[in-house]
């Protein structure tokens, strides 16, 4: 069975500082997609990005980057210079599977509420 | 509209109603899903359609019945709830495919009351 794990339950930063939100998983596939959403207080996941099992390259988008560790199970996202906007609730998820049309299954961490102050 | 809709975004209802949630995606997406997404606990997967055919239903209870009459619409018909049932109904939706698995794209959200 598969698993996420968001230790950090809520984060507290002030405007400016980096912050990083750990994501731990659990999996028995060898093909896995890991993602990360964001949900601001209107409701509405928003995808940020998608990396699948063989694609260990870090990514960098803007103030955002994410760190994949297979070697470790991780899979964290970091905010550089955070900002007020970014305070919302992070959630990491998995999927497990290769080629299926079966419909995709997000396994769902419980989510990091991310507070940036001014 | 873009992306995928949701309606009502609120909707209060007693434990004898009969109401239904709406979700729509403009995305040509053929995978949809509803998602349940109570305080305190993670996001729950209740139902999955592909190609318009339900491959999933994650134990939920019968009051909760989905319909699914295209690959674009997909509705959450509620009857009898109780009030453990009140949280944020999530519908999604990706493109599946043999390339492999997507993104899903969430709606806004129907926030459920149940007195």
């Amino acid at each position: 069975a598969q698993k996420v794990t968001q230790a950090q339950t809520e984060i507290s930063v002030v405007e400016k500082e980096d912050v990083t939100l750990d994501c731990v998983y659990e999996t028995r596939d060898t093909t896995y997609y890991l993602f990360w959403y964001k949900q601001p207080p209107s409701g509405e996941l928003v995808f940020l990005i998608r990396r699948n099992s063989f694609d260990e390259q870090n990514e960098i988008s803007g103030r955002y980057s994410w760190n994949f560790q297979k070697s470790t199970s991780s899979f964290n996202f970091t905010i550089t210079a955070s900002q007020v906007v970014d305070s919302a609730v992070y959630f990491c998820a998995l999927s497990e599977g290769g080629a299926e049309t079966s419909g995709s299954r997000l396994t769902f961490g419980e989510g990091t509420q991310l507070t940036v102050n001014p | 509209e873009t992306g995928v809709t949701q309606t009502p975004r609120h909707l209060v209802m007693g434990m004898t109603n009969k109401k239904s949630l709406k979700c729509e995606q403009h995305l040509g997406h053929n995978a949809m899903y509803w998602y349940k997404q109570s305080a305190k606990k993670p996001l729950e997967l209740m139902f999955v359609y592909n190609f318009k055919e339900q491959t999933e239903n994650n134990s939920v209870p019968s009051r909760f019945s989905p319909e699914c009459p295209n690959s674009s619409h997909l509705f959450l018909h509620l009857h009898t709830l109780q009030p453990e049932d009140s949280a944020l109904y999530l519908c999604a939706s990706s493109q599946e495919s043999q390339q492999g698995l997507y993104e899903q794209y969430f709606g806004p959200g129907t926030r459920l009351t149940v007195t």
